[in-house]
């Protein structure tokens, strides 16, 4: 079974500062993961994965294969990143399973 | 205009009463999933699709059903069996590249 865990349902941080969200998986083959997010009145889209290796609006994110981590990191938030960031696994039967959710919050 | 469409955006039901969500894709994608949306509760699969007339339920598939007769076109049916029908459903496809895309969801209301 494959499980996605996001600990913080809320997060308020103040602009300029940096911001983690945390993400822990469990899953027994090899994960594809990824973060998506959705803003305000769009539709859920995707933020990065993690075999891009690359660097989405100034967020990265790392698999950590022995801690089964995949946090979303930004140095510096701005306010345009307020949204709801989603953490998913992609298992080997294209499946997609998500986490609860984090509501990220960047205060002026 | 390429995604995702699904209809109606907002749909009430009355209990007892069955009800079908529409999904319907123009991005030639193989694989569909329907998921329910509640607060706190992130995005619970209910079911989804590799392919053309073969689909498999997710992890609460009980109260629904689903039907792939078109690559395009991935209904899904609330039906009286389910207990709390009430949520935001969203539908979304994906190639085997591995990213999702999802529909701009709908809301269902028991009345």
């Amino acid at each position: 079974a494959q499980r996605v865990t996001q600990p913080e349902k809320l997060l308020s941080v103040f602009k300029g500062a940096p911001v983690e969200l945390k993400c822990n998986y469990s899953y027994s083959g090899s994960p594809e993961l990824f973060w998506y997010v959705q803003y305000s009145r769009q539709r859920l889209q995707l933020l990065l994965r993690h075999i891009s290796r690359e660097s989405i609006k100034g967020f990265t994110a790392d698999l950590n294969k022995g801690e089964t981590s995949f946090h979303l990191k930004k140095p510096f938030a701005q306010e345009e990143d307020s949204a709801m960031y989603y953490c998913a696994l992609r298992n080997t039967g294209n499946q997609f399973y998500f986490g609860t959710g984090t509501s990220l919050t960047v205060i002026p | 205009d390429g995604g995702i469409t699904q209809s109606p955006k907002y749909l009430f039901r009355k209990e007892g009463q069955n009800v079908t969500l529409s999904c319907e894709q123009n991005l030639n994608h193989d694989a569909m999933y329907w998921y329910r949306q509640d607060p706190g509760q992130g995005l619970r699969l209910i079911y989804y699709s590799q392919i053309v007339n073969d689909f498999q339920k997710g992890d609460i598939a009980e109260g629904y059903s689903v039907s792939r007769e078109k690559k395009e076109s991935f209904p899904l049916t609330v039906t009286s069996a389910q207990k709390n029908p009430t949520a935001f459903y969203l539908c979304a496809s994906s190639d085997y590249s591995g990213e999702a895309f999802f529909g701009q969801g709908t809301r269902l209301t028991v009345v």
